[in-house]
This record gives C-alpha cells, structure tokens and sequence, in this order.
C-alpha cells in the first residue's frame, strides 16, 4: 500500500525537543524528495523542510532554520524531523509529504498528520 | 518571500456551479503553481501542477490556468464532494509558500 505514516507528536514545554518520523511504504521511497509541512490549528498550510532523495541537501523556512533538521534513512524508507528549542507557536499538525516525481518542490502524497502542542 | 493571495477567502455554491478560485504571486513564478483539496481533518490532495496540468485521478471537471503571477482554478460543474479547503503553492522558489486558502461550501 502506497502510504506515508506519521508518528512522533506529542505534548512538549517550550523549549524542549521532539524528534517526528514518517514511514513511507509502497513506493520508491529513495528517488523522492521528502518535506515536512505544518498547519497551526484553524490556520493555512507552512512549509517547514525539505530533503533531497539522497540526503545530500536541506533547505528550510526561516522558522526553521537553526532549530529544526530533517534527515532520512533510505535504508529504512523514513524520514524524521528533529524539534529543539520548541516554541508555543510551533503547535501544529505536522504531515510528512512526498516531493512530486516532476515537480520537487510540490507534494504529491501526504501523511495523516501528527499532532505537536507546545505549551507550559 | 514569494507570497501567495487567493481570493475570495469563503465561497458558497450549488451543486453544478462552475466555480473559480484566483491565486496572485508576488512576483513571477512562471507556471511554477500547484493547487491542493484539503477536507477536515485530512491531509491535503495535490490536484494540479505546472499551472494547467492535471494529476492523476482527479476529475476532469477541475482545471487550472494562468502564467506569471495570476492563475486560477476552475471547478466546471460543482459536486457534493468537491467541499473543502483549496490551496494554491507557489514550487519556483524556496521557502515554498502557500495562499491562505479558499474554504469552499456547498449550499
């Protein structure tokens, strides 16, 4: 089954880390980029970060930068987000999204979501 | 930042309306836009690449246009299933940046 699964969110205190990961199966998870997108409650879609197929290069929104890395494990068909110094207005759903095979920066697949809330 | 303005930001429309949502960029993006369907609590569904052209699977009643910094979607004859938020995403430059949806209601 052609699928991305996310796991990893949770409730965290500001300031604190979080690592998400998303499981891709079903397809040929090595020859996609892979992104991270997030979307506040009630709010519109926010790229956070995305990889290249091969993990050589990253890229990130300036919300991330400094504070948040992706990597992936092409072994392991995964892709992870690594949090720290996590803000209350880094509450979000977080989807792991699969880079479009013509198009890198669009996303042709999507995870279900998980769920990150920063609060004291 | 390349920013991305949709409008309108609500719509209503029966079922078999043709109905039209614009995207504005900023700057020029080429025909670098892509249009997503979100319905709540799901991830969003990519519908459109390139501008004009349509992704696999999706009906042949949506279509996209335009070029340069105005663009719109089109959905030719409403159905009930077509609700949901709909996202224009500019891929010409990084960061990647979204419009701030058109939530769209069937009457």
């Amino acid at each position: 089954q052609v699928q991305l699964v996310d796991s990893g969110g949770g409730v965290v205190q500001p300031g604190r880390s979080l690592r998400l990961s998303c499981a891709a199966s079903g397809f040929s998870f090595s020859s996609h980029a892979m992104h991270w997108v997030r979307q506040a409650p009630g709010k519109g879609l926010d790229w956070v970060a995305v990889i290249s197929y091969d993990g050589s290069n990253e890229f990130y929104a300036d919300s991330a930068r400094g504070r948040f890395t992706i990597s992936r494990d092409n072994s392991k068909n995964t892709v992870d987000l690594q949090m720290n110094s996590l803000r209350v207005e880094d509450t979000a759903m977080y989807y792991c999204a699969r880079g479009a095979s013509r198009i890198v920066y669009a996303f042709d697949m999507w995870g279900q979501g998980t769920v990150v809330t920063v609060s004291s | 930042d390349i920013q991305m303005t949709q409008s309108p930001s609500s719509l209503s429309a029966s079922v078999g309306d043709r109905v039209t949502i614009t995207c504005r960029a900023s700057q020029s993006i080429s025909s670098y836009l892509n249009w997503y369907q979100q319905k709540p609590g799901k991830g969003p569904k990519f519908l459109i690449y390139a501008a004009s052209s349509l992704q696999s699977g999706v009906p042949s009643r949506f279509s996209g246009s335009g070029s340069g910094t105005d663009f719109t979607l089109t959905i030719s004859s409403l159905q009930p299933e077509d609700f949901g938020t709909y996202y224009c995403q500019q891929s010409y430059s990084i960061p990647i940046t979204f419009g701030q949806g058109t939530r769209l209601e069937i009457k």
